[in-house]
């Protein structure tokens, strides 16, 4: 593979289940992020890791949560889903020494 | 606090010259960026700009003025292929970018 792969592509989950989002990347990028995309409000940043072993909150982290135990996956876990946690997800990544965030091709989550 | 701005739709016709314009307000800044989305897509970079100035790139050309908080993104001889969103985005400190709500471009024949 090349580039970023996230999985589930789409998710239907149920209010009140724990849910996993994955994204893996091998581009060894130092940096990875994740976003949520709702109509009308765009991108906005949920978590963010500069390295691997260390995180930090973004704009909108509140029921969300991650982990970087390695360079290449960055889980993102929402503990007890609500439904206005539905949104599209991107993952991203970037290199310390260049300045392009490439993205993976989303996951479409509905909590109901 | 973050503030970036614009348009959230504009029309152009096809071959013809379109203006995308942003404005910020951020805490600090570290670069800007514009991402093309098309619908149900990911965001793929477009260009980026740090110093003052015009970046050109093929068709799309980027500028940017740090002291008036402005950029544009200009498309030139547009095509239907660039129906799609574009999105501005500042980089105050450290990796992550601050996204505008971005601009839907629709490209009439």
């Amino acid at each position: 593979i090349a580039g970023i792969t996230q999985a589930p592509t789409s998710q239907i989950l149920a209010a009140g289940r724990r849910m996993t989002l994955r994204c893996t990347q091998d581009m060894r990028h130092n940096a990875m992020y994740w976003y949520r995309q709702d109509l009308g409000l765009g991108l906005r940043l949920i978590h963010y890791s500069n390295t691997a072993g260390t995180t930090g909150k973004g704009e909108v982290p509140d029921g969300y949560s991650v982990s970087r135990a390695n360079t290449d996956d960055f889980p993102l876990t929402l503990a007890s889903a609500v439904p206005s946690q539905t949104s599209v997800y991107f993952c991203a990544s970037s290199d310390r020494e260049f300045n392009e965030q490439f993205f993976g091709p989303g996951t479409r989550l509905t909590v109901l | 606090g973050q503030n970036i701005d614009q348009p959230t739709e504009m029309t152009a016709t096809e071959g013809a010259i379109v203006q995308i314009n942003c404005t910020y307000q951020t805490s600090g800044f570290n670069g800007l960026f514009w991402y093309q989305q098309h619908a149900g897509e990911a965001p793929t970079f477009l260009s980026y700009n740090v110093l003052d100035g015009l970046e050109e790139k093929g068709r799309f050309s980027s500028f940017l003025s740090r002291s008036k908080g402005y950029s544009y993104l200009l498309l030139k001889e547009l095509q239907m292929k660039d129906s799609a969103s574009y999105l501005c985005a500042v980089r105050d400190s450290g990796y992550a970018l601050n996204f505008g709500k971005g601009t839907s471009l629709l490209v009439t024949p």
